[in-house]
């Protein structure tokens, strides 16, 4: 079956580590997403890439870092310069970023909590 | 920008009663509109969405939609709500033809069923 996978789906982090989320998809979709939410907060958009090896800072970009060096998969790196990283992290996709109908398809998540 | 509100945070109903969730957006012409599901710890999973066209639409389990152009609103309803309906629903709002697509989400209106 075709969709996103994210992983892991919880992780622990110390302060000052550096974590990487990994984001998969097997949808053939050109763009991909990272947003995060916390309660209360709804989505917040972390970055977006539309193509491969490319990517643009969203709302809320510092403190993260993302690569697109496949068009399948769009890791996002949680650095140490991230103050508050605690959140629930969702990857999501769409078939294009221009011109379409812009319906995201969503992974099941990733918890970050920062011990 | 776009932008969307929902104004409740959270409602209660009982098992069997009608339920509408409330969503209102700003943006200055025809929008994008979708109406998301979240169970606790899950992604979300698209309900239903308008591009143009009939401004009823219907979308899985039951769930309808109506844009009101004149009261820029984007209601969600169901006729009888089952147990299985408690989550966290979404609001999200797109622009049409922008140069970077991107939707915007509400803060979420959580949903609580009494047995």
């Amino acid at each position: 079956d075709g969709g996103i996978t994210q992983s892991p789906k919880y992780l622990f982090r110390k302060e000052g580590q550096n974590v990487t989320l990994s984001c998969e998809q097997n949808l053939n979709h050109d763009a991909m997403y990272w947003y995060r939410q916390d309660p209360g907060q709804g989505l917040r958009l972390i970055y977006y890439s539309q193509i491969v090896n490319d990517f643009q800072k969203g709302d809320i970009a510092e403190g993260y870092s993302v690569s697109r060096e496949k068009k399948e998969s769009f890791p996002l790196t949680v650095t140490s310069a991230q103050k508050n990283p605690t959140a629930f992290y969702l990857c999501a996709s769409s078939i294009r970023a221009r011109g379409n109908t812009g319906e995201l398809f969503f992974g099941e998540g990733s918890r970050l909590t920062v011990l | 920008a776009q932008s969307v509100t929902q104004p409740d945070i959270h409602i209660t109903v009982s098992e069997g009663a009608s339920l509408e969730l409330r969503c209102n957006y700003s943006y200055g012409a025809t929008p994008y509109l979708f109406w998301y599901v979240q169970s606790p710890g899950q992604g979300l999973q698209l309900l239903l969405k308008y591009f143009s066209g009939d401004t009823l639409v219907q979308g899985i389990k039951g769930f309808e939609a109506e844009f009101k152009r004149s009261q820029s609103s984007f209601n969600l309803r169901k006729p009888s709500v089952h147990w299985s309906d408690a989550a966290e629903y979404f609001c999200a709002v797109g622009a049409p033809g922008a140069g970077s697509y991107q939707l915007t989400f509400g803060k979420g209106t959580k949903l609580s069923v009494i047995p």
